[in-house]
C-alpha cells in the first residue's frame, strides 16, 4: 500500500531556532493535513489543504507557524522561532478528496524536541 | 462544540481476554465516526468507520464497534486480544458539513501475558 512520507523522523533544536518539516502525500491525494500530537493527547489539526489552497488553518499559530503546498503535491510546515511548548509529534496525513467517511492515511511523523 | 471523549486513559487486559474501549461524541447530529490505532512512534491506522446503516461495524484485525445513538457512544470491541494489539487507540468524529476530523485523547492498551 502507498504511504505518506515524512522527513525528518526526529528533529532536535534549540528554542528560537527555525525548523521545517516535509511531507509527501500519497500520489493523487488532493487533501493534505498537518496534525500536532502532544504526548498523551490526541492529534490536533493545524492546517488542511485542498490541492494548493488552505481550507482550515484556524488552529495554526500564525505568528510562528507557516505551511505551504505550492504545487498541490508535497508540503512544508515551518516553525520560526521554535518554543519549548512546540515539542510534539507532527503528523502529516492525506486523503483522496477529504470529508465524509473518507480514510486518512498518516505518515510516521516527525518527533520534535525543543531544548 | 464538537468533541470526542474517551474516558479511559489506560486499560490493561490479559492476552486472550475480551476488550471494550469507550468513546462518546458530542453535538446533536450523528457524525461520521472512526477508530484509529497508533503503535509506538508511528502514525495512525484506520481500524473501522461508521455513518449509517447497521450499527455494528466490522474492522480490520478482528475489531468491531457498535454505534448507540441513545448513548452517543461508539465503543470498540475485540473478543480476544493478542499481544500485538498493545497500542494507543483513538476515537474520532467528523460532522456533516465540517471536514475537520476531531480526535479523542486516546486510550493506551497494555496486554499482559
Amino acid at each position: 500500500e502507498a504511504e505518506v512520507a515524512q522527513s525528518p523522523r526526529y528533529k532536535i533544536t534549540e528554542k528560537s531556532q527555525a525548523v521545517a518539516f516535509w511531507c509527501d502525500p500519497i500520489s493523487g491525494h488532493a487533501t493534505l493535513y498537518w496534525y500536532r500530537q502532544i504526548l498523551g493527547q490526541g492529534p490536533e489539526l493545524l492546517v488542511q489543504f485542498q490541492d494548493e489552497s488552505v481550507v482550515d488553518d484556524s488552529q495554526l499559530p500564525k505568528d510562528r507557524f507557516s505551511a505551504e503546498r505550492l504545487k498541490g503535491v508535497d508540503s512544508t510546515l515551518k516553525i520560526q522561532p521554535a518554543e519549548l511548548g512546540d515539542s510534539a509529534m507532527y503528523l502529516c496525513a492525506s486523503s483522496a478528496t477529504g470529508g465524509g467517511l473518507e480514510k486518512l492515511f498518516f505518515g510516521s511523523g516527525t518527533q520534535l524536541s525543543v531544548l | 462544540a464538537q468533541s470526542v471523549t474517551q474516558p479511559d486513559i489506560h486499560i490493561t487486559v490479559s492476552e486472550g481476554a475480551s476488550l471494550e474501549l469507550r468513546c462518546n461524541y458530542s453535538y446533536g447530529a450523528t457524525p461520521y465516526l472512526f477508530w484509529y490505532v497508533q503503535s509506538p512512534g508511528q502514525g495512525l491506522q484506520l481500524l473501522l468507520k461508521y455513518f449509517s446503516g447497521d450499527t455494528l461495524v466490522q474492522g480490520i484485525k478482528g475489531f468491531e464497534a457498535e454505534f448507540k445513538r441513545s448513548q452517543s457512544s461508539f465503543n470498540l470491541r475485540k473478543p480476544s486480544v493478542h499481544w500485538s494489539d498493545a497500542a494507543e487507540y483513538f476515537c474520532a468524529a467528523r460532522y456533516f458539513g465540517n471536514e475537520k476530523l476531531t480526535f479523542g485523547t486516546g486510550t493506551r492498551l497494555t496486554i499482559i501475558p
